[in-house]
């Protein structure tokens, strides 16, 4: 069985400045990852995945994210945050490889941009 | 542009009330997900379907129910509802399109049902 620990709950930033969302995952086959973001009242939105090929994937909103097979991590970065980031960010793992499409989330990590 | 709709967005209903919350998808995904989520917590599984006449229970134990009677349509329903049953729920589908060949493995999510029961 798959799991995710998101290692922070919180993270406070300042606007402009950059970040990093850590997250680990433990699993004893192949697995795909996924960062999902959620704002206030609403649904899970997609930011990026990973399923094969460059371990440095970039995805929506300038978030990007390295899968480190070696540490079994996935962390996600942003060289430089905007107000409008703040929201509630899950790491998850789907496997494995795909097997079953249930995904297994992160307990998340509420990011909050301030001025 | 994943179409995932839930009806209604808010609901706050008395103890012992029957309610179903409504999912629909348009993009023909063979895959649909029911997931339940406390404040500030982490999504937990509690129903998923993989096609038409196929549901099965998630990872967490639910007293709802759920039906597949058409691939775009997989409602949630709770027969007696209680306080502990407050909670946003989440609907998602993934996989197979409609028609088409291959496949997505990250799932789409609707805007969610934030249910209160008093």
């Amino acid at each position: 069985a798959q799991s995710v620990t998101q290692l922070d709950s919180q993270v406070p930033v300042f606007e402009e400045a950059p970040v990093e969302l850590r997250c680990n995952y433990s699993s004893s086959v192949s697995v795909y990852l996924f960062w999902y973001v959620q704002y206030p009242n609403q649904g899970l939105q997609l930011l990026l995945k990973y399923l094969s090929g460059s371990t440095l994937v970039k995805g929506i909103n300038g978030f990007e994210a390295e899968f480190n097979k070696s540490q079994t991590s996935f962390h996600l970065r942003k060289p430089s945050v905007h107000i409008s980031d703040t929201a509630e960010y899950f790491c998850a793992v789907l496997g494995p490889r795909g097997g079953g499409n249930k995904l297994t989330f992160g307990t998340g990590t509420q990011l909050k941009v301030e001025l | 542009e994943a179409d995932i709709y839930q009806t209604p967005r808010y609901l706050v209903i008395g103890t012992g009330k029957k309610i179903t919350l409504e999912c629909s998808q348009t993009m023909g995904h063979d895959k649909m997900y029911w997931y339940q989520q406390d404040p500030g917590m982490e999504l937990h599984l509690i129903h998923y379907s993989y096609g038409v006449n196929s549901t099965e229970k998630g990872d967490l134990s639910s007293e709802s129910t759920v039906s597949r009677i058409r691939t775009e349509h997989f409602p949630l329903t709770l027969e007696s509802a209680r306080p502990s049953h407050t909670s946003q729920y989440l609907c998602a589908s993934s996989g197979r399109p409609k028609g088409g060949a291959g496949g997505t493995y990250e799932q789409y999510f609707g805007p969610g049902t934030r249910l209160t029961v008093t």
